[in-house]
Parts: C-alpha cells; sequence; structure tokens
C-alpha cells in the first residue's frame, strides 16, 4: 500500500519554465491538496479538491494551477516558473474535510 | 481569522527527560485537531486526532490531550529516534483548509 504517491521528488527549473507536479493516492480518499512548505511559514494550503470534479483556492494560488484528474490523481502545474515557488511540495489526501490528512513524501523544487 | 501558535519552536532534551510540547488555537467550531511528526526530507506522518476537551490519545511514548483552547503532546522517556519536528493543525470552520502550526522541533540527546 504506497499511500500519496508524489513525482519528481527533486526538480530544478529556470525562470520562466513550466512543469508538472504529478500526485496519486491509492487510499480511496475523496479530498486531496497541494501544500508548499517554506522555512519559517510552516504548510500554507496552495489548492484543493473537497471531491472529484472540483477544485478550489487555498491560502496561497497564484502561479498555480490545478486538475483532479480522476478519484486517485491530483496534478499540480507551475506555469512560468518564478524564484519565489522555491520551494518543497507536498500533496496529500483526506476522506473529507475535517478528516486527517496523509502526506506524500515530497517534491524539493529549485527555481534560479 | 483561524490560528495555530505551538511552543517552543525548538526544544532539546536528554534522553530519558520527559516534556510536553504546546499547541494552541483560536479555529471557530473546532473539528478535531491533528498532530503530526515530520523528520527531514519526509512529508508529515499522521499521529492522533483529538476531537474534545478532555480526551487522550496515546502511541508509545507519546500522548496527546486537549483542552478547549489547547493541546499537548507528553513525551515520556524520549529517546534519540523520537527527534523530530512536531507539528499540529486544525480545521477551519466549515471548510476543508486545514491550518498548521509552524512546529516544534525536537532534538534528544543520547
Amino acid at each position: 500500500n504506497a499511500g500519496v504517491t508524489q513525482t519528481p521528488k527533486f526538480q530544478v527549473l529556470k525562470t520562466g519554465q513550466s512543469m508538472t507536479l504529478q500526485c496519486a493516492q491509492d487510499m480511496n480518499h475523496n479530498s486531496m491538496y497541494w501544500y508548499r512548505q517554506d522555512p519559517g511559514m510552516g504548510l500554507r494550503l496552495i489548492y484543493y479538491s473537497a471531491s472529484e470534479g472540483t477544485t478550489d483556492k487555498g491560502e496561497v494560488p497564484n502561479g498555480y494551477n490545478v486538475s483532479r484528474l480522476n478519484k486517485r490523481e491530483f496534478s499540480l502545474r507551475l506555469e512560468s516558473a518564478a524564484p519565489s515557488q522555491t520551494s518543497v511540495y507536498f500533496c496529500a489526501s483526506s476522506e473529507g474535510g475535517a478528516a486527517e490528512a496523509f502526506f506524500g513524501q515530497g517534491t524539493r523544487l529549485t527555481v534560479v | 481569522e483561524d490560528q495555530v501558535t505551538q511552543s517552543p519552536e525548538a526544544l532539546r532534551l536528554q534522553e530519558g527527560e520527559s516534556s510536553s510540547l504546546n499547541c494552541s488555537y483560536t479555529v471557530s467550531g473546532l473539528r478535531g485537531l491533528f498532530w503530526y511528526r515530520q523528520d527531514p526530507g519526509k512529508g508529515p506522518e499522521f499521529l492522533f486526532t483529538l476531537y474534545s476537551a478532555g480526551e487522550e490519545k496515546e502511541k508509545e511514548r507519546l500522548k496527546a490531550t486537549l483542552t478547549k483552547k489547547e493541546s499537548f503532546l507528553h513525551i515520556t522517556a524520549p529517546k534519540p529516534e523520537d527527534s523530530a519536528t512536531y507539528l499540529c493543525a486544525a480545521p477551519g470552520a466549515g471548510s476543508y483548509q486545514l491550518t498548521f502550526g509552524k512546529g516544534t522541533k525536537l532534538s534528544v540527546i543520547p
């Protein structure tokens, strides 16, 4: 049972490049989330998908887009990367909004 | 505004020296208080959920408790392998957004 799987684990981008972070969960959870974690800032929610077919903005959505491809998969896209998007990105899933979330291992992204 | 505040930011303990970590929250309509452990380079690992004041949960050397305004993570006779950052989080009322504290970095020295 893999839980939440993120790819890639590491990525370096040049300013202005685009990329998509992939996330898949095998726990049959309804809700999925993308967070970023920065030193001194804690975990901040970028976007979430309460259920298949829906997506909503979190605390820090600017510069990102998401797609809930199916119940298992939730991707995060950076259309034009900026140095301020250098961070560690975590995908998570939960049964619902008030339930505990389970996290992937993270993607460490550096934008130069 | 929903807020979750953890203290201390960092804690150094000798092996076997018990202590507590604090998580205070100002979340309207609390629907759970979650504790996570995060090791360097890894994602947060779920530990406990507490739903009501007076509730307690235990796992090995860890015990989490909840009052109306704060939660404590008690660590009894810690070992070096308990070294990690401990995060607490709470969902806001009527939302899917978890508000996380900034964490307490625990170091247990042999």
